[in-house]
């Protein structure tokens, strides 16, 4: 069966330092990847997706990158962290094929806190 | 371009209530319907789906169907229970480049013994 880890769960973290969020898949080859993020009381924003490896979209201009170095692994990382980059952040896979039918599976998520 | 619409909450009812969460959509083409639960400090779980128009979706009490003439997935169950209690998300995957998700802003339920 696929399972999908997600770490940290939570993270305080000091505004102008680095950040390396971490999601990794098992059990399924090629996955489509995501990255979201839920501001407190507001819904989901799609931040990243990737079909492939090393292939990176971007939805929204911020202050946040993602990277895909290797088939079912997708890292989510900023430079220097901003007030307003605190969320919780969630990553999610679903199946590589073309198919609006396929389900996204989620992660636990991360609680990101900039102090 | 894809957008989801739900009530908005917070919604408050008792035990054994009977539950409604409306759900509407814009999308072009044929798409897929998703409804998803998420429990406190946790990431989403998927509730049921379904693919294509008059198709119902049902799980754990749950029901939802497609109705392509108003465009709407409107969630039902007919006696919540106090495990009930968490914010519920509407989303569509229509045909495209991607695939991704849109999803609404989510609706928090609270179920009172």
């Amino acid at each position: 069966s696929q399972t999908i880890h997600q770490w940290p769960a939570t993270l305080v973290q000091p505004v102008g330092s680095p950040l390396s969020l971490e999601c990794t898949v098992e059990g399924t080859s090629n996955p489509n990847l995501y990255w979201y993020r839920q501001a407190a009381g507001r819904g989901l924003q799609l931040l990243f997706y990737s079909v492939g490896i090393g292939q990176i979209s971007s939805e929204v201009p911020q202050n946040l990158s993602a990277s895909r170095p290797q088939d079912r692994q997708f890292i989510l990382s900023s430079k220097k962290l901003l007030l307003s980059d605190s969320g919780f952040y969630l990553c999610a896979w679903s199946v590589g094929v073309s198919s609006t039918a396929t389900e996204a599976f989620f992660g636990q998520g991360t609680r990101l806190t900039v102090v | 371009g894809n957008s989801v619409t739900q009530m908005e909450g917070p919604v408050t009812l008792s035990e054994e209530a009977f539950l409604t969460i409306n759900c509407t959509y814009t999308a072009t083409g044929y798409p897929s319907l998703f409804w998803y639960v998420q429990y406190p400090g946790e990431g989403l779980q998927l509730l049921l789906k379904a693919t294509k128009a008059d198709d119902k979706g049902s799980n754990k009490g749950f029901e939802a169907t497609y109705r392509k003439e108003t465009t709407s997935f409107h969630l039902e169950k007919g006696s919540v229970q106090v495990s009930d209690s968490a914010v519920y998300f509407c989303a569509l995957r229509a045909g495209g480049s991607n695939y991704k998700l849109t999803f609404g802003k989510g609706t928090l339920l609270t179920v009172n013994p």
